[in-house]
């Protein structure tokens, strides 16, 4: 499969607790994003990456959050000391650099009890 | 910033039957507006897309029409099947340092009835 995958799928976390997601872009793609869906809404856009540096973060990236993509292939999505409000699906997409084509993975899931 | 509002909701037809979802933005500067099948459990998928130099583009049962002066775009289904039901997304963007930001509306439910 050549698509984006993201690990793991689904997260079931206490508050408070910290959480790392990961993304696998499609290979030849420069550009790497991630966004936030929480039920009955459209994804919103957190961050993007172009190569390893990180270009763009929206204001919903709450200093809880930190994003990495230290070689320029997959990235990680932490989030410390998670909140309830935090509950969502996170997904990730990748494009190549000018290409606004978008292609996303699955998701992960995340649960804040 | 980019608002992006999508109609209806939710949509039903029957098989065999067109689709129609409308969207329109509010940044006249937009310039890219793809379209993403959702299913369930699955992550957004890119069906069809349009740049602002163009006015409708079309891919065998899926078309979309732009209208910039109205700042609006349309996604047209032809001849649906039931493997059409999933969520529909609409959304806007234009490059700003050097990223298409997607900007999405809220999503149709469509729901094609054998």
């Amino acid at each position: 499969d050549t698509g984006v995958s993201q690990n793991p799928r689904h997260k079931i976390t206490k508050r408070g607790q910290n959480v790392t997601f990961r993304c696998d872009p499609i290979s030849e793609h420069n550009r790497l994003y991630w966004y936030r869906q929480t039920l009955g809404q459209g994804p919103e856009f957190l961050t993007y990456f172009q190569n390893e540096a990180q270009l763009e973060k929206s204001r919903l990236l709450s200093d809880r959050f930190s994003a990495e993509r230290p070689k320029g292939s997959f990235s990680t999505l932490e989030i410390q000391r998670t909140e309830q409000g935090d509950s969502a699906m996170y997904l990730c997409a990748s494009s190549l650099v000018e290409a606004a084509g978008k292609f996303f993975g699955p998701g992960t899931r995340l649960t804040v009890l | 910033g980019e608002n992006v509002e999508q109609h209806p909701s939710t949509l039903s037809v029957q098989e065999g039957d067109s689709a129609v979802i409308k969207c329109t933005y509010s940044d006249s500067a937009s310039n890219y507006f793809p379209w993403y099948k959702q299913e369930l459990g699955k992550g957004p998928q890119l069906i069809i897309d349009i740049r602002s130099n163009v006015g409708e583009k079309k891919d065998q049962r899926i078309a979309v029409t732009l209208n910039k002066t109205a700042k609006h775009f349309s996604l047209h289904i032809t001849e649906t099947q039931p493997e059409d039901s999933a969520v529909y997304f609409c959304a806007a963007s234009r490059k700003r340092i050097g990223n298409y930001k997607l900007t999405f509306g809220k999503g149709t439910l469509l729901t094609v009835n054998p």
